[in-house]
C-alpha cells in the first residue's frame, strides 16, 4: 500500500544550490530508505536511516527522520545537473518483512 | 557485486500475448523477490512477493492469474503477463533481497518497459 508521500513533486534549482526533499509515512517503520532513478531507469539505493537515528550523511546527502512526525528529509547540497532525477522515499515496517512501501516521489531538475 | 538484471529490457507485443520478464541477481542468492510496476511519472506499486520454492504473494488488487510469479531458484524469478491487454502497458521493476541479509540488501533490477498495442 502506498505510504510514503514527498513533497515538492517537482523542485527545480540552479546548480550549486541545495535541494531540500521531504517524505511523510503513516504507520510505523523500521527503516526509511531513499532511492533516486533516472528517467526510464532502475532505482539507486542513496541512503537508509533506522528508526532510532534523527541523521545520517553520505557525502553530498544529509537525511534527518522525525519518527514522532513521520517525517523525513533528504538535502543534497551543492547540486549538479548530474543531479537531475526523481527521488523516493521507501518504508520498511520490520517484523521480519522486507516489503517496501514507497512514496510519490519528487522530481528534482538541477538548471546548468 | 550485488547486481540484478531485467530481461527483456524493453518488449512491444500485441494485444492478447503473453509476456515473460526474467528477474535475475547475478552476483548473490535472493531468498525473496520483489515485483513493482511504475506508471509514467508515478511511484512503485509492489505486486507481489516472490519466496523461492513456494507460491507468490500477491497485493490486493493484482490479478495473480493475471501476472504469473514463479521463483524456481536463488537466482530467477519471472513474471508473465497473461493475455496483455494495452492497459498492461507499464515499467516492471524487481528487487532481489539478499539471503540473510539487512533490509537494505535489497537490490534492484534496471526495469523493463511493456508496451502493449
Amino acid at each position: 500500500s502506498q505510504q510514503g508521500e514527498e513533497d515538492p513533486q517537482a523542485l527545480s534549482i540552479q546548480e550549486g544550490e541545495n535541494a531540500t526533499m521531504n517524505c511523510s509515512y503513516k504507520t510505523s517503520i523500521n527503516n526509511l530508505q531513499w532511492y533516486r532513478q533516472n528517467s526510464g531507469r532502475g532505482l539507486v539505493h542513496l541512503i537508509l536511516i533506522r528508526s532510532n537515528e534523527r541523521e545520517k550523511h553520505s557525502g553530498r546527502l544529509r537525511v534527518t527522520l522525525d519518527t514522532s512526525k513521520k517525517s523525513s528529509s533528504l538535502l543534497i547540497t551543492a547540486s549538479r545537473a548530474a543531479d537531475t532525477a526523481s527521488y523516493f522515499c521507501a518504508t520498511d515496517s520490520g517484523a521480519g518483512s522486507y516489503q517496501l512501501t514507497f512514496g510519490k516521489g519528487t522530481k528534482l531538475s538541477v538548471i546548468p | 557485486g550485488a547486481v540484478v538484471s531485467q530481461h527483456p529490457s524493453r518488449v512491444i507485443c500485441k494485444s492478447g500475448t503473453s509476456v515473460k520478464i526474467e528477474c535475475r541477481s547475478l552476483d548473490f542468492q535472493a531468498t525473496t523477490m520483489f515485483w513493482y510496476r511504475q506508471f509514467p511519472k508515478k511511484s512503485l506499486m509492489l505486486m507481489a512477493t516472490s519466496n523461492e520454492g513456494s507460491k507468490a504473494t500477491y497485493e490486493q488488487g493484482v490479478e495473480k492469474d493475471k501476472f504469473l510469479i514463479n521463483h524456481a531458484s536463488l537466482t530467477l524469478s519471472t513474471l508473465t503477463v497473461t493475455s496483455a491487454h494495452p492497459e498492461d502497458s507499464s515499467f516492471y521493476i524487481c528487487s532481489a533481497q539478499k539471503v540473510a541479509g539487512a533490509v537494505e540488501t535489497q537490490y534492484f533490477g534496471p526495469g523493463t518497459r511493456l508496451l502493449v498495442l
